[in-house]
Parts: C-alpha cells; sequence; structure tokens
C-alpha cells in the first residue's frame, strides 16, 4: 500500500499568514502515460464530510478560492494557503488514487495564533 | 444538485452484520465509480471499497476483505455496502462518496454527510 504523511500533525497560523502543509507518499504517484500526478486534496471541517480542494497536484476545484494551491511532484507535495482566513479552519488530508487501496495521510489540523 | 444520502448505521454487536444504502440523486449514477469512507472517532478518513459504474469491478482495503460487500443498484441510483464479522475498530461515520469520473482512478468531488456504525457489546 501506498503510504502518505503529512507534516506537522498541527499548525496555527495568524490571520492574513501563509500556511504551508506537506504530504509525502511512500512511492511516486506520477503515472507515466499521461502524466498525470494521482494526488488530491481536501479540507474537512468540524461535523461536515471532506471537501475537494485541489485535484491533480494542482488543479483547484470549482469555487475553490485561489488562495489554495497545490504544488509538487514525485512524491513531495504541498497545500499553501496564501493568506489564511477564519474559514480555512480545518483538518486538512492529502489523498493518493494511483493505485488501490486510495489511502490518505493523517490529517493536518489548521487553526488560527 | 448532487445528493448523497446514507443510512442504515446503528449499533451492532461484535459479529454482527449490517447494510448500509446510499441514495444518489442530482446526476447519472450509472455513469460513476461509487467510493465509501470510512472515519473512527477523532481520527483521519480511511478508503474502503469502491465499484465501477458496471459493477463489473470492486476493490477493498485489506481490513474489510472477506467480511464487506459493496454493490450498486443503478436502476435505484443506490449504492450498498453489506458488513458482516463487524470488529469494535469497524466502529466509525462510513461516507458514501462518488469519485469524479466514470474511468477510475479520480479523487472523490461528492460525499454524503455519513452514517455512524458502532460495534459494541
Amino acid at each position: 500500500d501506498i503510504v502518505m504523511t503529512q507534516s506537522p500533525d498541527s499548525l496555527a497560523v495568524s490571520l492574513g499568514e501563509r500556511a504551508t502543509i506537506n504530504c509525502k507518499s511512500s512511492q511516486s504517484v506520477l503515472y507515466r502515460s499521461n502524466n498525470k500526478i494521482y494526488l488530491g486534496w481536501y479540507q474537512q471541517k468540524p461535523g461536515q464530510p471532506p471537501k475537494l480542494l485541489i485535484s491533480w497536484a494542482s488543479t483547484r476545484e470549482s469555487g475553490v478560492p485561489d488562495r489554495f494551491s497545490g504544488s509538487g511532484s514525485g512524491t513531495d507535495f504541498t497545500l499553501t494557503i496564501s493568506s489564511l482566513q477564519a474559514e480555512d479552519v480545518a483538518v486538512y488530508y492529502c489523498q493518493q488514487y494511483y493505485t488501490t487501496p486510495w489511502t490518505f495521510g493523517q490529517g493536518t489540523k489548521v487553526e488560527i495564533k | 444538485e448532487v445528493q448523497l444520502v446514507e443510512s442504515g448505521g446503528g449499533l451492532v454487536h461484535p459479529g454482527g452484520s449490517l447494510r448500509l444504502s446510499c441514495a444518489a440523486s442530482g446526476f447519472t449514477f450509472s455513469a460513476y465509480w461509487m467510493s465509501w469512507v470510512r472515519q473512527a472517532p477523532g481520527k483521519g478518513l480511511e478508503w474502503v471499497a469502491n465499484i465501477k459504474h458496471d459493477g463489473s469491478e470492486k476493490y477493498y482495503v485489506d481490513s474489510v476483505k472477506g467480511r464487506f460487500t459493496i454493490s450498486r443498484d443503478d436502476a435505484k441510483n443506490s449504492l450498498y455496502l453489506q458488513m458482516s464479522s463487524l470488529r469494535a475498530e469497524d466502529t466509525a461515520v462510513y461516507f458514501c462518496a462518488r469519485d469524479s469520473s466514470s474511468w477510475g482512478s479520480t479523487p472523490i468531488d461528492y460525499w454524503g454527510q455519513g452514517t455512524l456504525v458502532t460495534v459494541s457489546s
């Protein structure tokens, strides 16, 4: 199974400041035949189901604010919130859908400092 | 509007069985892969299983293989998860989820609100 490891487990950021979450996969999730990275980022607020923010490592979903961005390649990926807003308080998960079983990172809790 | 509504959760004794259902609406259900994802209380997300749009392929996480069965009824726009030999570690909120396309290996773009399964004596 592909193991997804996120860091840090939690972080506190001041309003308007940048938040950076890292995700590392135990093997590449790049499918060379189509050059696509099978990596997504989800946001989960308390009492709610997850919401897809970023697919294919860097494609922002429709309606997702442009302060959210994804980057990375191979086995190392990053979710960046460029200017943290109060409504961004949540747990964020990375997920690989390269091969089953699909696996998620353990989650990163983002709070306001 | 895409809607996924789970039902069937509840309290069950260890070793017991339960069948979860998911009613889908607002999209062409028969065109999409569908998944079940679970979340133990206070824990992270764990993908459980998925099924191809025509039901011809099914995949499971190792911890549920041989105990859980995913199925679908496209005529009823419904997804199911038959769970048997339940264990305490199966206690979780179970989410019904839509994979974002018909061609597999895509992210999950819609989620239900979840149904809680508690396995306890």
